[in-house]
């Protein structure tokens, strides 16, 4: 069975810096995408970038290029979000998704439960 | 990138109800539009993708249709535990866009 198991709520200031995880397992973990998706408190979902293990090949959304790192340690099937200096305007909740590889295109076919993170100015 | 929106923005419904949601996109993606689920405090579930393709596990109470630039998400019959948020997302083109949702809620 798939599972995305990410990594617990954040509590940090502004001006920190923070990484979260999601860690694959159920799956062939190198050879499928994982991506992140953000959503602010009340809002809905954006699209954050992607990452294939097997090369560490990454993508980013344009919104979020230059504002965020997305890594991965392919060796213990795990992704990584991570902001060098963090905003207040980055609390939000933060879930990674595995891309399918029997659809066509972008499309997730499982989701992370998520990591809640909340910047203090 | 390709802009997707989705109508209405809520909706007000009962138990037993048949819903129709709608999505367009800014361009032609063929059949590449995908529906997820979110409830309350929860992580988005896949539902459907390819337009018409429901995920694993999905009651067939959901079906979607469209193609081009106009979809549809359609429940057949509403079940207490169908009331969530819906989003569709293009999963043509990168980044991968998602509507704005649609919040459906009990009548």
């Amino acid at each position: 069975e798939v599972h995305l198991v990410q990594s617990g709520a954040e509590v940090k200031k502004a001006g920190e810096s923070l990484t979260i995880s999601c860690k694959g397992s159920g799956y062939d973990f190198i050879n499928y995408w994982v991506g992140w998706v953000r959503q602010m408190p009340g809002k809905g979902l954006e699209w954050m970038g992607i990452i294939f293990p097997s090369d560490s090949d990454t993508r980013y959304s344009p919104s979020f290029q230059g504002q965020v790192t997305i890594s991965v340690d392919k060796y213990i099937n795990t992704a990584y979000l991570q902001w060098s200096i963090l905003k207040a305007s980055d609390s939000a909740m933060y879930y990674c998704a595995r891309r399918s590889n029997d659809a066509s295109g972008w499309y997730s076919d499982f989701w992370g439960r998520g990591t809640l993170v909340t910047v203090s100015p | 990138d390709i802009q997707v929106t989705q109508s209405p923005s809520s909706l007000s419904a009962s138990v037993g109800d048949r819903v129709t949601i709608t999505c367009r996109a800014s361009r032609d993606i063929g059949n590449y539009i995908a529906w997820l689920q979110q409830k309350p405090g929860k992580a988005p579930e896949s539902l459907i993708y390819a337009a018409s393709t429901l995920q694993g596990g999905v009651p067939s109470r959901f079906s979607g249709s469209g193609s081009g630039t106009d979809f549809t998400l359609t429940i057949s019959s509403l079940q207490p535990e169908d009331f969530a948020t819906y989003y569709c997302q293009q999963h043509n083109s990168y980044p991968p866009t998602f509507g704005q949702g649609t919040k459906l809620e009990i009548k």
